[in-house]
């Protein structure tokens, strides 16, 4: 089982709008619509903002936003705010049944 | 409001057994799907198992299939996880997440338990 692949870090000023990309294979992201990125803040357990590529639970931002392109799903971020800097970790139901998550990134905001 | 906390970490010697727990509340715990996924320090979020919310499918991670076993007992709203055979690399803070309906989404956590595997 291989993790999805993410950038290490991100970084972006207040305002500004930020991409994450998460890369995966035809037995994950390509394969199926099941692609969620989680918020972490430190110490803290992860948040879910988007589940299904592109749907956001209630509450949480429209800032925030998630889509996909062949084997590789992305979450954008527009109008940075300072309290966005966390780790950011995307995740994808795979075709053997199992779930892999992204090594995940860090968005600094400077 | 949902609830998840999980129980029974610790610090175990290498090679022996640890059972974490999970009690839910605030939702109808039969009806829904269950993760275990763990974080060791300073590290990203690894996926450790699922269990579909009648407890008749069970799915694991390559890293722990064979020595870990997930369950649940719907009558006391509590999911399992056993851990067998225990190494270093399982050091880590474990979570239980409850499924979103419809998706393999973790859309509640709890705040996790830590399981330290040292001599």
């Amino acid at each position: 089982q291989s993790a999805l692949t993410q950038p290490a870090s991100v970084s972006g000023s207040p305002g500004q709008s930020i991409t994450i990309s998460c890369t995966g294979t035809s037995s994950d992201v390509g394969r199926y619509n099941y692609v969620s990125w989680y918020q972490q803040s430190p110490g803290k357990a992860p948040k879910l903002i988007i589940h299904d590529v592109t749907s956001r639970p209630s509450g949480v931002s429209n800032r925030f936003s998630g889509s996909k392109s062949g084997n590789t799903a992305s979450l954008s971020i527009s109008g940075l705010q300072t309290e966005d800097e966390a780790d950011y970790y995307c995740s994808s139901y795979t075709s053997s049944s199992t779930v892999a998550f992204g090594g995940g990134t860090k968005l600094t905001v400077l | 409001q949902v609830q998840l906390v999980e129980s029974g970490g610790g610090v175990v010697q290498p090679g022996r057994s640890l059972r974490l727990s999970c009690e839910a509340s605030g939702f109808t715990f039969s009806g829904y799907g269950m993760h275990w996924v763990r974080q060791a320090p300073g590290k990203g979020l690894e996926w450790v198992a699922l269990i579909w919310y009648d407890g008749s499918n069970k799915y694991y991670a390559d890293s722990v299939k064979g020595r870990f076993t997930i369950s649940r007992d719907n009558s006391k709203n509590t999911l399992y996880l056993q851990m067998n055979s225990l190494g270093a690399e399982d050091t880590a803070v474990y979570y239980c997440t409850k499924i979103l309906s419809g998706t393999y989404s973790s859309d509640y956590w709890g705040q996790g338990t830590l399981v330290t595997v040292s001599s």
